[in-house]
């Protein structure tokens, strides 16, 4: 069974361009989560989904990030301008919800020139 | 609100030798108390978890965490290390209301060296 797949697994991007992630979960599961992780840093969430409600995204920067999961399946993950401070891994990990095993992807390694 | 310190960012240690990655925690609320493990240029993965129950869990590559109320802890243990357990290894909490929402540490590097 294949895994949460990302895409793409490094882009690099001057700053002040968009740029955008994609993210498809593990076929079945209806939680996605996207995570910022900064170098040396754990995980952080930034948003989740439930299907194709975001139930949290309190710590989504929303001047400047925006995610989708129109039909709850696939999700992107956009920011529009990128900042160098936003040069991180992104990370996608997906569950069948309700304190189920979160699965996660490789991961988008952006860097920010 | 939770939050995770790992105290060590980075444990050397040689092959066959034990090891302790070290882990606690601050909440005002109960807890589950999680340790995933990311490979080199592979995504996390779950090494082991606890929920509730006994206190000491296990994971199926000899790892073993024991959840520590008292100290607020959930130390990670095993007794002889491989060259293939060279990981960055996550401490994590989440809140028992709130599962969904995982609470990472900042990782610490095991290397070991044969």
């Amino acid at each position: 069974e294949a895994g949460v797949v990302q895409s793409p697994r490094y882009k690099i991007i001057e700053k002040k361009q968009p740029v955008a992630f994609w993210c498809n979960p593990i076929s079945g599961h209806n939680t996605l989560y996207w995570y910022l992780q900064n170098l040396g840093q754990g995980p952080e969430l930034l948003i989740r989904y439930e299907n194709e409600e975001a139930v949290d995204d309190s710590q989504l920067p929303k001047d400047r990030f925006s995610a989708e999961r129109l039909k709850g399946v696939d999700s992107t993950l956009k920011i529009q301008p990128a900042e160098l401070g936003d040069s991180a891994v992104y990370l996608c990990a997906s569950s069948e919800g309700h304190s189920s095993e979160a699965f996660f992807g490789q991961g988008t390694r952006l860097t920010v020139v | 609100a939770q939050s995770v310190t790992q105290l060590d960012s980075q444990v050397p240690v040689f092959e066959e030798a034990p090891v302790e990655l070290r882990c606690n925690y601050s909440s005002s609320v109960s807890v589950y108390l999680f340790w995933y493990v990311q490979y080199p240029n592979q995504g996390l993965q779950l090494l082991l978890k606890y929920l509730s129950g006994s206190t000491l869990v296990e994971s199926i590559n000899g790892f073993e965490a024991e959840f520590n109320k008292s100290q607020t802890s959930f130390h990670l243990r095993k007794p002889s290390v491989h060259i293939s357990d060279t990981a960055e290894y996550f401490c994590a909490v989440s809140d028992r209301k709130d599962t969904d929402k995982l609470i990472f540490g900042t990782g610490t590097r095991l290397q070991v060296f044969p």
